[in-house]
């Protein structure tokens, strides 16, 4: 069975780095073609992908957050974790990670995890 | 980027009745393209990927179809259980993209 579960401060300053970890079980990022990936959606908005890893480590990000992002992994624990710095109140949201296989779509989500920036 | 344009942004219909959920992206994306419903208050569910393969475990009233750049999303005999927001996103390129969705109510 496959699950996945964010967990992050829930609440932050402007300014400061938001940093999430992604749980998973029931599938290894260590599996050819394996990747985990992270998508935010802010209240009542569409859905924007953030950035992908994959088994073997590359990486992609999107480039609207310009260089604000990394993306790491620990494959021995299961998880997959994301870091956004210069955080600013546009970037309150909820932040899946979902995993998928062979880059065709997210097939399993996490139940998100809403992060709220405020002074 | 490849922009991905949804239509229609909102949408009520019948129970029992086909409905047909379009997404057009900017450029071919060799049927790279995913579909997701989500339901107020929870994750999206992956039903379609590929452009028309059905993901595990989704009914099969749900179809996908299309190629090039436009891609469709089809409803048979619509069930009070489909009410929800939809979603298509390409991943053909970096970086992805998604739709801005359409939500689906009865009639």
């Amino acid at each position: 069975q496959v699950t996945l579960k964010e967990s992050g401060p829930g609440i932050l300053q402007p300014s400061q780095t938001l940093s999430l970890t992604c749980s998973f079980s029931g599938f290894s990022l260590s599996t050819y073609g394996m990747c985990v990936g992270w998508i935010r959606q802010s209240s009542g908005k569409g859905l924007e992908w953030l950035a992908n890893i994959w088994w073997n480590d590359d990486k992609y990000y999107n480039p609207s957050l310009k260089n604000r992002l990394t993306i790491s992994k620990d494959t021995s624990n299961n998880q997959a974790f994301l870091k956004i710095t210069n955080m600013d109140t546009a970037d309150t949201a909820t932040y899946y990670c979902a995993r998928s296989p062979r880059g065709a779509g997210f097939d399993y989500w996490g139940q998100g995890v809403m992060v709220t920036v405020s002074s | 980027d490849i922009q991905m344009t949804q239509s229609p942004a909102s949408l009520s219909a019948s129970l029992g009745e086909t409905v047909t959920i379009e997404c057009r992206a900017s450029e071919d994306i060799y049927n790279g393209l995913a579909w997701y419903q989500q339901k107020p208050g929870k994750s999206p569910q992956l039903l379609i990927y590929n452009a028309n393969s059905l993901h595990t475990g989704v009914p099969s009233r749900f179809s996908g179809s299309g190629s090039g750049t436009q891609y469709s999303l089809k409803i048979n005999s619509l069930q009070s259980e489909d009410v929800a927001s939809y979603f298509c996103q390409q991943y053909y390129d970096y970086p992805y993209t998604f739709g801005a969705g359409t939500k689906l109510e009865l009639k």
